[in-house]
């Protein structure tokens, strides 16, 4: 299994462009979380998925969206990238027990 | 919401010697407490959880206690390695919040040799 992929690693944006970072986990897993991680902080969840067609919102999701068409994948959407959106972005997965979180390697984005 | 304090920031402890990294939460609704380790590059990985039914658990080298009168949970690495240097997150999942997690700000671990 490959567990949680992300594409891509590394992406440098200008302001106001758009862009969708891709998720995918292969074990079926029920749950899917994205996260960002700033320099000194902890992870901090943007939106979160309990199963296909059903997203919410997590502690800071403006200027992001997402969708959850199939229990696989979980692509995260910037529609108008601004500065404050530079972070690296992590997507992880859960089975509802035994609440182990797999986390994907991370996608590291620059907005200029 | 939660909101899960973590310390120190950083830690520096000779190899062999012990580390000790401590979490407080706000949330009397969080049950679940995992800790992460993240190494450079990487994404974070679970290394111990603990349940709030619980009040120690002890994989090998390393251990996490829960003081759930105090809100605090911390872990614990003994006959520390160079292999234990990383970033240590803690994260706290309160359970009338749909399965989100809160994670606190980290520890940057140095083993030296």
């Amino acid at each position: 299994n490959a567990g949680v992929t992300q594409t891509p690693k590394f992406r440098i944006l200008k302001i106001g462009q758009s862009m969708t970072l891709q998720c995918t986990q292969d074990m079926n897993h029920n749950y899917m979380y994205w996260y960002r991680q700033d320099p000194g902080m902890g992870l901090k969840l943007i939106y979160y998925s309990v199963g296909a067609g059903i997203t919410d919102k997590g502690e800071v999701p403006n200027g992001y969206n997402v969708s959850r068409s199939t229990t696989e994948d979980f692509p995260l959407r910037l529609e108008l990238a601004a500065p404050s959106q530079t972070s690296v972005y992590f997507c992880a997965s859960i089975n509802k027990a035994p609440y182990e979180q797999y986390f994907g390697p991370g996608t590291r984005l620059t907005v200029t | 919401g939660e909101n899960v304090e973590q310390h120190p920031s950083t830690l520096s402890v000779q190899e062999g010697d012990s580390a000790v990294i401590k979490c407080t939460y706000s949330d009397s609704a969080s049950n679940y407490f995992p800790w992460y380790k993240q190494e450079l590059g990487k994404g974070p990985q679970l290394i111990i959880d603990i349940r709030s039914n619980v009040g120690e658990k002890k994989d090998q080298r390393i251990a996490v206690t829960l003081n759930k009168t105090a809100k605090h949970f911390s872990l614990h690495i003994t006959e520390t390695q160079p292999e234990d240097s990383a970033v240590y997150f803690c994260a706290a999942q309160p359970s009338n919040t749909g399965n989100q997690f809160y994670f606190g700000t980290g520890t940057s671990l140095t083993v030296i040799p």
